[in-house]
């Protein structure tokens, strides 16, 4: 079984300040890793995965993740905020071999202000 | 360009009707899912198919059906059988079903809502 806990339901910076998104996993196997970030009624757009290569990922627009296996975790981060940035935030989880679906956290809401 | 189209944007429905919302991919892909998405839910799956004429249900079916007769399309009808259908609905696709680095292609959905 698999499964992903987003820790935070909203988050709030200020724009210029770090962006840190936290999310655990849990997984029987060896899991891949995504993020995806969903604006106001679009679809979700893919911004980095893990796949059991290098740990630290980087994606787009700046934002990175590191796969943490003894902490189970797979936090975002961003250095500094754009106002950009404000949108919701899935933490997913998948197997890395097998057939499988995605499963997806219930979203962090990132709020960025001026 | 290649990606997922999903009809349409809007969609009203009176209680006791069935609808069908539309998909349909030009990515080649084998695989499609349908989620449903309620605020602080998180995505929830319906169905998915691997092939063509093939598909499974998900964690949340009851009320709902799909169909996959051809490769490039996956349409999810809600029936009146489905409680609460007012949500956004979220097609998606992916190279495969098989794990591994294979992120899916979203459509940018379909907000139902009940009238």
């Amino acid at each position: 079984a698999q499964s992903v806990t987003q820790l935070d339901s909203h988050v709030s910076v200020s724009e210029g300040t770090p962006v840190l998104l936290r999310c655990n996993y849990s997984s029987s196997y060896s899991p891949s890793l995504f993020w995806y970030v969903q604006h106001p009624n679009k679809g979700l757009q893919l911004l980095l995965k893990y796949t059991s290569a290098a740990t630290l990922v980087k994606g787009i627009n700046g934002f990175e993740a590191e796969f943490k296996k003894s902490e189970t975790s797979f936090h975002l981060t961003k250095p500094s905020a754009h106002m950009s940035d404000a949108a919701e935030y899935f933490c997913v989880v998948t197997f890395f071999s097998g057939y499988s679906t995605l499963t997806f956290g219930k979203g962090t809401m990132l709020l960025v202000s001026p | 360009d290649g990606g997922i189209t999903q009809s349409p944007k809007y969609l009203f429905r009176k209680e006791g009707q069935n609808v069908t919302l539309s998909c349909e991919q030009n990515l080649n892909h084998d695989a499609m899912y349908w989620y449903r998405q309620d605020p602080g839910q998180g995505l929830r799956l319906i169905y998915y198919s691997q092939i063509v004429n093939d598909f499974q249900k998900g964690d949340i079916a009851e009320g709902y059906s799909v169909s996959r007769e051809k490769k490039e399309s996956f349409p999810l009808t809600v029936t009146s059988a489905q409680k609460n259908p007012t949500a956004f609905y979220l097609c998606a696709s992916s190279l495969t079903l098989v794990g591994g680095d294979y992120g899916y292609t979203f459509g940018s959905g379909t907000r139902l809502t009940v009238v």
